[in-house]
């Protein structure tokens, strides 16, 4: 049993179409994050959600929009892909957001090319 | 704002060498600390934390001490195997308000290869 899934694992596209990126997490958490590694595997914050609520939503270009439909679930749909965009995408949840003591559990990471 | 700076990468050592992977830190509050770890191909898992100066955070024979008078969360462990071989970021967590809240700040990650 997965703690937190994503699909794809792999997505290769072209340059200007829309994708979207699903997480699910089953460890009944209140926070789930998004993150994005580069080729030199820097991680930086793109947003976080509490119980559907946006929390922190970094300096990410409006192209990319996040998605809570339910505490369970944080989607990332990104719109007129660039080269830039390419990378590997990780969600990430945690039970509380009130005290910095909680862990983060991670998913396996989206690995996104644009060509 | 807040930054984690690592040493830089890669590390390479053989089997039964001593690990150390220097981290420091600048945070305006005070943060808790971790060390995460990126297997081959996989997610982060978190290795050990610490909450609080002169905490030590360890696990898996791993080990790491917040220092508040360095800013420092220096990992080591004393002998290591082939199966360490991971990237290993160093983080810290705001306990601010606001939009800070829960935000994990990275440090840049060190590859490290353990050779038979």
């Amino acid at each position: 049993d997965t703690a937190v899934s994503q699909t794809p694992k792999y997505l290769v596209t072209q340059m200007g179409n829309d994708k979207s990126i699903k997480c699910e997490q089953n460890l009944g958490h209140d926070t789930m994050y998004w993150y994005k590694q580069d080729s030199k595997k820097f991680l930086k914050i793109m947003f976080s959600y509490n119980n559907k609520e946006l929390i922190i939503n970094e300096t990410v270009p409006n192209r990319f929009s996040p998605k809570s439909p339910d505490k369970a679930h944080l989607n990332l749909h990104i719109n007129s892909l660039e080269l830039g965009d390419s990378a590997v995408y990780f969600c990430a949840s945690s039970q509380d957001l009130g005290t910095s003591l909680e862990t983060q559990y991670f998913g396996p990471g989206t690995r996104l090319l644009v060509l | 704002g807040n930054s984690v700076t690592q040493m830089e990468g890669p590390v390479t050592l053989s089997e039964e060498a001593f690990l150390t992977i220097n981290c420091t830190y600048t945070a305006t509050g005070y943060p808790s600390l971790f060390w995460y770890v990126q297997y081959p191909g996989e997610g982060l898992q978190l290795l050990l934390k610490a909450t609080k100066a002169d905490d030590k955070g360890s696990n898996k024979g791993f080990e790491a001490t917040y220092r508040k008078e360095t800013t420092s969360f220096h990992l080591e462990k004393g002998s290591v195997q082939v199966s360490d071989s991971a990237v290993y970021f160093c983080a810290l967590s705001d306990r601010g308000g606001g939009t800070s809240y829960g935000k994990l700040t990275f440090g840049q990650g060190t590859i490290l290869t353990v050779h038979p």
